[in-house]
């Protein structure tokens, strides 16, 4: 079955602390996109970074680090120097070729960062 | 700038109410979703349509219906609101691209807050 899973429900950290958000998923699609988005007080889901299942590259983007395992099964998304901006809920997603038409997304992690 | 726009940030409605969700895209994308969201329980897809005059059930459509007569417009019904669909829904949309759309991420609006008493 399609799941993911995002086991941290709520993180809390001072600011400039490093905090990594985790993600594992479960599918028997070979063709997949992993996707991360960023959900600030204002509501609004914003996308941040999607990665096939070819491509286990990690990737960096300032202070946002992603590392991809096929291994584990995990997408897990990283904040360096956190900020107080960086608090939002933060929510992972499985898009599978065989399932074109649904999205599985996990339950999301609320992260504070705390001045 | 890419936009999904709902009418309405905030409604109230009452119990046996019909309510109306309007969601308005303009990128010309085919895809378009209605999800609620509620704590604890994430996100959930309620409907989709992948074309217009097309829909799909999602993995709550109970007490819901969709339409879509526009390309743009995808409209979310609640024939009869009741109290346990008081929840924040989200509209989102997305491109399909080479007769696929797995690989395009969803772009969202920002949520209408729904409570009905």
């Amino acid at each position: 079955a399609q799941k993911v899973t995002q086991a941290q429900t709520e993180i809390s950290v001072v600011e400039k602390e490093d905090v990594t958000l985790d993600c594992v998923y479960e599918t028997r699609d070979t063709t997949y996109y992993l996707f991360w988005y960023k959900q600030p007080p204002s509501g609004e889901l914003v996308f941040l970074i999607r990665r096939n299942s070819f491509d286990e590259q990690n990737e960096i983007s300032g202070r946002y680090s992603w590392n991809f395992q096929k291994s584990t099964s995990s997408f897990n998304f990283t904040i360096t120097a956190s900020q107080v901006v960086d608090s939002a809920v933060y929510f992972c997603a499985l898009s599978e070729r065989n399932r074109d038409d649904k999205i599985i997304f996990g339950k999301g992690t609320r992260l504070h960062i705390l001045p | 700038d890419v936009k999904v726009t709902q009418s309405s940030r905030y409604l109230v409605k009452r119990t046996g109410e019909k309510v109306f969700l309007e969601c308005v895209q303009d990128m010309d994308h085919e895809n378009m979703f209605w999800y609620r969201q509620d704590p604890g329980l994430g996100l959930r897809l309620i409907y989709f349509s992948y074309d217009v005059k097309m829909k799909e059930k999602g993995d709550i459509p109970e007490g819901y219906s969709v339409s879509r007569e526009k390309k743009e417009r995808f409209s979310l019904i609640l024939e009869s609101a009741s109290t346990n669909q008081t929840s924040m829904y989200l509209c989102a949309s997305s491109p399909r691209t080479g007769g696929s759309s797995y690989n395009s991420p969803l772009h969202f609006g920002n949520g209408t807050r729904l409570t009905v008493t």
